[in-house]
């Protein structure tokens, strides 16, 4: 079975501060996709980030980036001079390319930005 | 604006009744899905379709329903056979993989249910 694990369910750093999210997964497939979502007090989900399994360049997107090891299953999240508006639960997320568009959701981690 | 719209916001029924919640999106995807969100739960899989007229059951089906009789639209009744109703509810959709590409789900502003 597929799974995801996120092993930090809450977390607290101060406002400018980098911080960095654990993700690790569980999967025989060798073609996949992570995303990092982001749920702010609004409940609205939103996509930080998407890295696909057979690009070893790590992606980025303005102060996030992830730590891809593959070999290691790891996936883990950094948020760079981090802002209130952080203040979110994170969730890591798994998708293979198998054509029955299902993904799987860790727990979450609750991020407190701290001013 | 394109988007995915999840109505009523917050909704209150009573024991032993169904009640449906809506979604709608107009960003013209092919695939949409239900999920349910309990408190240090994450997300679970309900039901997702991935073409019009067809879905599928995901990993808490039971006392739940769907249909997918329109692109743009993907209701969720929760039936009186639910143990536990109350929880939020979250709707997304994406392009069908059905193509070999992965797409991110786009999501809904959830509606909150409580059944009591």
């Amino acid at each position: 079975a597929q799974t995801v694990t996120q092993s930090q369910p809450e977390m607290s750093v101060q406002e400018a501060e980098t911080v960095t999210l654990s993700c690790t997964y569980d999967t025989s497939e060798s073609n996949y996709y992570l995303f990092w979502y982001k749920q702010p007090p609004s409940r609205q989900m939103i996509l930080v980030i998407r890295q696909e399994a057979y690009k070893q360049q790590n992606a980025t997107e303005n102060r996030f980036s992830v730590n891809f090891q593959k070999a290691a299953k790891s996936f883990s999240l950094k948020i760079s001079d981090s802002q209130l508006g952080d203040t979110a639960m994170y969730f890591c997320a798994f998708m293979t390319v198998n054509r029955d568009d299902k993904i799987i959701f860790g727990k979450g981690t609750r991020l407190h930005i701290l001013p | 604006d394109g988007g995915i719209t999840q109505s009523p916001k917050y909704l209150f029924r009573k024991e032993g009744q169904n009640v449906t919640l809506s979604c709608e999106q107009n960003l013209n995807h092919d695939a949409m899905y239900w999920y349910r969100q309990d408190p240090g739960q994450g997300l679970r899989l309900i039901y997702y379709s991935q073409i019009v007229n067809d879905f599928q059951k995901g990993d808490i089906a039971e006392g739940y329903s769907v249909s997918r009789e329109k692109k743009e639209s993907f209701p969720l009744t929760v039936t009186s056979a639910q143990k536990n109703p109350t929880a939020f509810y979250l709707c997304a959709s994406s392009s069908s993989s059905l193509q070999g590409e992965v797409y991110e789900q786009y999501f809904g502003p959830g509606t909150r249910l409580t059944v009591t």
